[in-house]
């Protein structure tokens, strides 16, 4: 049973870019969240996914904007990338929102 | 506000000895409390997950415990080993209509030394 897989796992971009990160769901799993953590920092929410919807948002810009495909999998899109976007981006499946969640391995991404 | 406070912020300890990280909280409404283990560059991993009735549970070397009346929860760790160190994340769920949210606390950052 694999768990929460996330690609790359690290990628290094300039300022004003665009990036996508990706996220596999643990089996079974309808539900996706995404979140941000900067160093030494908790997660900040940013989004999640259910049904192939946004149903929850946090306190993030529209250059930060999501995708959930029929199999649940899910994408992150960041554009104009800024240097305070360089983060650990996490993220969580889970069967009901927010109950259990299960997190990936993370994306480390590093704008230069 | 909903709020999540953890204690201490950061913590030493020998290998073998036992400790206890405190998580308070001001959240409401109440769904649940979990302990989230977190190894520096990695995704957080589930330790405990507890609702509004249950007092305490266990996760092998690792029990966690919650009042629901003083809005506490802690943390504790027996017999520390070496890959006890990492950051532990207190997470509480507030209820909020028909879209739960999450309100993280700080951490507390857990070194053990041989």
């Amino acid at each position: 049973d694999a768990g929460v897989t996330q690609s790359p796992t690290h990628l290094i971009k300039t300022r004003g870019q665009q990036v996508t990160l990706r996220c596999s769901p643990k089996s079974g799993h309808d539900t996706v969240s995404w979140y941000q953590q900067a160093l030494g920092q908790g997660p900040q929410f940013i989004f999640q996914y259910y049904e192939e919807e946004e149903r929850q948002r946090g306190n993030f810009p529209d250059r930060f904007s999501g995708h959930q495909f029929p199999n649940y999998s899910s994408e992150l899109n960041v554009n104009a990338l800024l240097l305070g976007d360089s983060a650990l981006y996490l993220c969580a499946s889970s069967l009901d929102n927010f109950y259990e969640q299960y997190f990936g391995p993370g994306t480390r991404l590093t704008v230069t | 506000k909903n709020q999540v406070e953890q204690s201490p912020q950061s913590l030493i300890i020998l290998e073998g000895k036992n400790c206890t990280l405190q998580c308070n909280y001001t959240v409401s409404p109440f769904s649940n409390l979990r302990w989230y283990k977190q190894d520096t560059g990695r995704g957080p991993v589930s330790l405990t997950i507890m609702t509004f009735s249950e007092n305490t549970k266990s996760n092998g070397r690792y029990t966690a415990t919650l009042d629901a009346d003083t809005k506490q929860s802690s943390l504790h760790i027996t017999a520390s080993q070496l890959s006890d160190s990492a950051s532990y994340i207190c997470v509480v769920t507030v209820n909020a209509g028909n879209n739960r949210k999450l309100i993280w606390g700080l951490g507390t950052s857990l070194g053990v030394n041989p």
